[in-house]
């Protein structure tokens, strides 16, 4: 079946440093991916979608200029906090979709950020 | 607007006994539902949907739910719990914005299975 790897699982980095986050589907193209927040103990909440060679569409109360997404192949997006602060610590997850036989939702097992 | 409320954020049940997580939603149209599952520590993972064919969908691990028009509810069942179906679960709504199908998630439920 459909297959994304999220990595890294876990990061920790320092205020004011920009963390990289890759989610890669490994067995088919995803034209859309989905990044997603979730909070402890609550719900995931959507943050952006991308397609494929076009730029991310934010949802509302995102800050696209904080968080950065690449959307450069059919196999690899990548989520980037910039000037992380102690507030973007959270647990991250993507999810991927395809076309055809892989149209559904493929998620990532996620990353948790931990800003210090 | 298209949207899915759990009813309960915990449910507990005893080990071998029936397992009900409530959820209805709100849709100008049929709308497509799932339900997904998260275990600690673990990735998401599709429990069932249903996307307009028959209203009671069977999914994964003994689950099964019911899409019923009437009451705009699509809950989540399972006759008999194990203490491995101690998981957060989310019922989730896919909702046409923007040019994309996105999923929108439900406030989750978290399971607890007593021995």
């Amino acid at each position: 079946g459909a297959v994304v790897s999220q990595h890294p699982s876990r990061v920790i980095c320092k205020s004011g440093t920009s963390v990289k986050i890759e989610c890669r589907s490994l067995d088919f193209q995803a034209t859309t991916m989905f990044w997603y927040r979730q909070f402890p103990k609550k719900s995931l909440m959507l943050m952006a979608t991308s397609n494929e060679g076009s730029k991310a569409t934010y949802e509302q109360g995102v800050e696209k200029d904080k968080f950065l997404i690449n959307h450069a192949s059919l196999t690899l997006s990548t989520l980037t906090v910039t000037s992380a602060h102690p507030e973007d610590s959270s647990f991250y997850i993507c999810s991927a979709s395809g076309t055809g036989v892989n149209y559904g939702y493929t998620f990532g097992s996620g990353t948790r950020l931990t800003v210090v | 607007a298209q949207s899915v409320t759990q009813l309960d954020s915990h449910v507990s049940v005893s080990e071998g006994t029936p397992v009900l997580l409530r959820c209805n939603y709100s849709s100008s149209y049929s709308p497509s539902l799932f339900w997904y599952v998260q275990h600690p520590n673990k990735g998401l993972q599709l429990l069932l949907k249903y996307t307009s064919a028959a209203t009671l969908v069977k999914g994964i691990n003994g689950f099964e739910a019911e899409f019923k028009k009437s009451e705009t509810s699509f809950h989540l069942t399972k006759p008999s719990a194990h203490m491995s179906d101690a998981a957060e679960y989310f019922c989730v709504v896919r909702l046409f914005s923007g040019g994309y199908n996105k999923l929108i998630f439900g406030a989750g439920t978290r399971l607890a299975v007593h021995p």
